[in-house]
C-alpha cells in the first residue's frame, strides 16, 4: 500500500504570510506530484503539478520536490482568505493516484 | 470545454436499492477514473479506464461494485444492492494521457447517501 501523509491541521496563518503545506511518500519510485486544493463540498481542483527536483513557481505558489527524502512540499505566499481550503497531496504511480488526507488552511483576515 | 460532468448530483436511496452514477469526462481525454471521498478513509481510487477498457479495479470494495465504459464519452459506476456503507461523495475525473504527465481533471462529484 502507497502512502501518502500529510498534517490535517488546521493551519491558521494571517492574510498575507506564507502558508507552507507538506506531504511525505512512501514510494521511492513515483514520478509525479501534485496538489489539489478543495473547499468544503466541492471537488478537488489541480493547483500544481511537479516531476523534477527542485522548485516550480506558479504565480503566488510554488511546488517544491525532493525526491531523497520523498518530501514534497507547497508554499502559498501573500495568503488571502480565499486560499481557505484543504489541500490534498498526490502521488502518481503508474496512473493511479494516491492522495494523502489532506491538510486544512484557515487564512485569517 | 464544460469539464467532466458528474449526474446525479445527489441521491438518497434505501438500503437494498441499485444506484447508478453517470459520468461524462472531458472530451479527448482517454484515461477514466472513479474515485470515492469519506471523512474516515479520504480519497480512494475504484477503478480506472483507458480508451474505455478497464484496467485497474483493485480498489472496488466488492462485487456489489461495477463500473462500466461503454463509449470514450460515457461511464456509469453501478452498486447493486446498497449499504448504508457505501455513503460518501464519488467523483469522476478524466486526463488527457498516462503515466508520468497523467493529470487528472474531477467533476463535481455524486454526494450519495443510503438510509
Amino acid at each position: 500500500q502507497k502512502e501518502v501523509e500529510q498534517n490535517s491541521g488546521p493551519l491558521s496563518v494571517p492574510e498575507g504570510a506564507i502558508a507552507s503545506l507538506n506531504c511525505t511518500y512512501s514510494d521511492r519510485g513515483s514520478q509525479s506530484f501534485f496538489w489539489y486544493r478543495q473547499y468544503s463540498g466541492k471537488s478537488p481542483e489541480l493547483i500544481m503539478f511537479i516531476y523534477s527536483n527542485g522548485d516550480k513557481e506558479d504565480g503566488r505558489f510554488t511546488a517544491q520536490l525532493n525526491k531523497a527524502s520523498q518530501y514534497v512540499s507547497l508554499l502559498i505566499r501573500d495568503s488571502q482568505p480565499s486560499d481557505s481550503a484543504t489541500y490534498l497531496c498526490a502521488v502518481n504511480d503508474f496512473n493511479k493516484f494516491y492522495f494523502g488526507s489532506g491538510t486544512k488552511l484557515n487564512v485569517k483576515p | 470545454d464544460a469539464g467532466v460532468i458528474q449526474s446525479p448530483r445527489h441521491e438518497v436511496t434505501e438500503m437494498g436499492q441499485e444506484v447508478t452514477l453517470r459520468c461524462k469526462p472531458i472530451s479527448g481525454h482517454d484515461y477514466l477514473f472513479w474515485y470515492r471521498q469519506t471523512m474516515m478513509r479520504g480519497l480512494e481510487l475504484l477503478i480506472y479506464f483507458n480508451n474505455n477498457v478497464p484496467i485497474d479495479d483493485s480498489g472496488m470494495p466488492e462485487d456489489r461494485f461495477s463500473a462500466k465504459m461503454p463509449n470514450a464519452s460515457f461511464s456509469t459506476l453501478k452498486i447493486q444492492p446498497s449499504e448504508p456503507r457505501d455513503s460518501a461523495v464519488y467523483f469522476c475525473a478524466s486526463s488527457p494521457v498516462g503515466g508520468v504527465k497523467n493529470i487528472q481533471y474531477f467533476g463535481a462529484g455524486t454526494r450519495l447517501s443510503v438510509l
